[in-house]
């Protein structure tokens, strides 16, 4: 079945450094990706998505790439904030008829001043 | 998010009694779901509806319930609560894509039940 391998954490930068947090998944077909983030106390928001292959995705300064041969959609931050520190979820769309999301277990970011 | 609203925030409960949680929406999308986040095992879906009346289980349904009666609400019910179903519980929407296509999910600020 369909699944996600992220990182684990805790990834622990001091601000302004680069942030990289790995995704890997294994899928049938041609998933969609997506990327959530997790505040404290509250639900996931969605940060960013890719639909298909060679796609990048982008929000609020990250970036992720769909790269198909790789099976992989790193998360990326050229200057991390303390406002950044937070979970990060990876997840694909498989071909179920649920329109359900696979996640990763999560990465906690922790950003330091 | 606006679109979506879980009732109550908090909760404590006694073992053995019964507990609703309750998801509303106002997106007037097709898929709902419940999830639980336990630390160490990330979000393990519990539940989900493809339309009303129309339900199905995921990973960890034991002990758990679901109904859809109406399209904005999915309620979740746990019969007779237990230690082990203490937990944060999230509920999330979806809506159709087109040709297989997924706008991902929208999540609710969740719901915290300690069960004493």
């Amino acid at each position: 079945g369909d699944s996600v391998t992220q990182m684990e954490g805790p990834v622990t930068l001091s601000e302004e450094a680069f942030l990289t947090i790995n995704c890997t998944y294994t899928a049938t077909g041609y998933p969609s990706l997506f990327w959530y983030v997790q505040y404290p106390g509250e639900g996931l928001q969605l940060l960013l998505k890719a639909t298909k292959a060679d796609d990048k995705g982008s929000n609020k300064g990250f970036e992720a790439t769909y790269r198909k041969e790789t099976t992989s959609f790193h998360l990326e931050k050229g200057s991390v904030q303390v406002s950044d520190s937070a979970v990060y979820f990876c997840a694909l769309s498989g071909n179920n008829a649920g329109n359900m999301l696979t996640f990763g277990g999560g990465t906690r970011l922790m950003v330091k001043p | 998010d606006a679109g979506i609203t879980q009732s109550p925030r908090h909760k404590v409960t006694e073992t053995g009694t019964p507990v609703t949680l309750r998801c509303h929406q106002t997106e007037n999308h097709r898929y709902m779901y419940w999830y639980r986040q336990d630390p160490g095992h990330g979000l393990r879906l519990i539940h989900y509806s493809y339309g009303v009346k129309d339900t199905d289980k995921g990973e960890v349904s034991d002990g758990y319930s679901v109904s859809r009666s109406k399209t904005e609400d999915f309620l979740l019910t746990l019969e007779s609560a237990t230690s082990s179903q203490t937990s944060v519980y999230f509920c999330a929407i979806s809506e159709s894509g087109t040709a297989g296509y997924n706008y991902g999910y929208t999540f609710g600020s969740g719901t915290r039940l300690t069960v004493v």
